[in-house]
C-alpha cells in the first residue's frame, strides 16, 4: 500500500545546479500537487496538475518546471537551483478539488542549496 | 489577501483536553480541513468542515463556525503520540488548499 513516493528523500545542491524530483502515487488519483514548506509558513503551492498531460501555476512556480506524462506520476524540476529554494518539498495527490477529498502525502524531499 | 491565523505553539498535559484555534480570510470557502504533522513527516488527514457545527471522530472533534471565520480543533484524552503540529487548510473559491503555519503541540507528561 505504497500511496504516494517521492525520491529522493534528501539531496543536497551546488547553486545553479539543475535537478529533478520524482513523485508516484497508485491509487489512480487525477489531481497532483507540489507544495514547499518552510519554517514558520503554511505550505505553499508551487505547480499542481488536474490530470495527465495537464500542469497549472500555484503560488510560488517561479524557478521550478513540472510534467504530467503520465497519470501516476508528477515530476517538478529546478532547472538553476539557488538558496533560497532549500526547502522541504511534498507531492500530494487527491481523488477531486473539493467535495472534502483530502490530498493524499508523500513523505517529503529534503533539500538543501549551497 | 488571504490569511489564516493559528497559533504557533500550545503545551498541554497528558489526559488532559486542548482546543486548536483557527481563523480565516480567504476569497470564498468550500470547506476546511485539519491535518496532523510529526516532526520530519507527512501531514495526514484529521477532519473536514463544510457546514456550520461539530464533527466528531474519536477523541478529535472539529467544529466551524462559517459565519465568524473560525473552527476550532479539539482533542481530548491528550495522549504523547499527539505531539504533532496541527495545520488548519482552507479550501477557496478556486478549490485550492490554503494553509495556516501550523500549531505545535507540545504534550508533558
Amino acid at each position: 500500500n505504497a500511496g504516494v513516493t517521492q525520491t529522493p528523500k534528501f539531496r543536497v545542491l551546488k547553486t545553479g545546479q539543475s535537478m529533478t524530483l520524482l513523485c508516484a502515487q497508485d491509487m489512480n488519483h487525477e489531481y497532483m500537487y507540489w507544495y514547499r514548506q518552510d519554517p514558520g509558513m503554511g505550505l505553499r503551492l508551487i505547480h499542481y496538475s488536474v490530470g495527465e498531460g495537464t500542469t497549472a501555476k500555484g503560488e510560488v512556480p517561479d524557478g521550478y518546471n513540472v510534467s504530467r506524462l503520465k497519470k501516476q506520476n508528477f515530476l517538478l524540476g529546478l532547472e538553476s537551483a539557488a538558496p533560497s529554494q532549500t526547502s522541504v518539498y511534498f507531492c500530494a495527490s487527491s481523488y477531486s478539488l473539493g467535495e472534502g477529498q483530502p490530498q493524499h502525502f508523500g513523505d517529503g524531499t529534503r533539500l538543501s542549496i549551497l | 489577501g488571504q490569511n489564516i491565523d493559528q497559533p504557533t505553539e500550545m503545551t498541554a498535559t497528558e489526559g488532559a483536553i486542548v482546543q486548536i484555534n483557527c481563523t480565516y480570510q480567504t476569497s470564498g470557502f468550500n470547506g476546511l480541513f485539519w491535518y496532523q504533522q510529526h516532526a520530519g513527516e507527512a501531514p495526514t488527514f484529521l477532519s473536514y468542515n463544510v457546514l456550520d457545527g461539530l464533527e466528531e471522530k474519536g477523541r478529535f472533534s472539529s467544529f466551524l463556525s462559517r459565519s465568524k471565520g473560525y473552527s476550532y480543533l479539539l482533542l481530548k484524552e491528550l495522549q504523547m503520540k499527539d505531539s504533532a503540529s496541527y495545520l488548519c487548510a482552507v479550501v477557496d473559491s478556486n478549490y485550492q488548499l490554503i494553509w495556516g503555519a501550523g500549531t505545535k503541540l507540545i504534550i508533558k507528561p
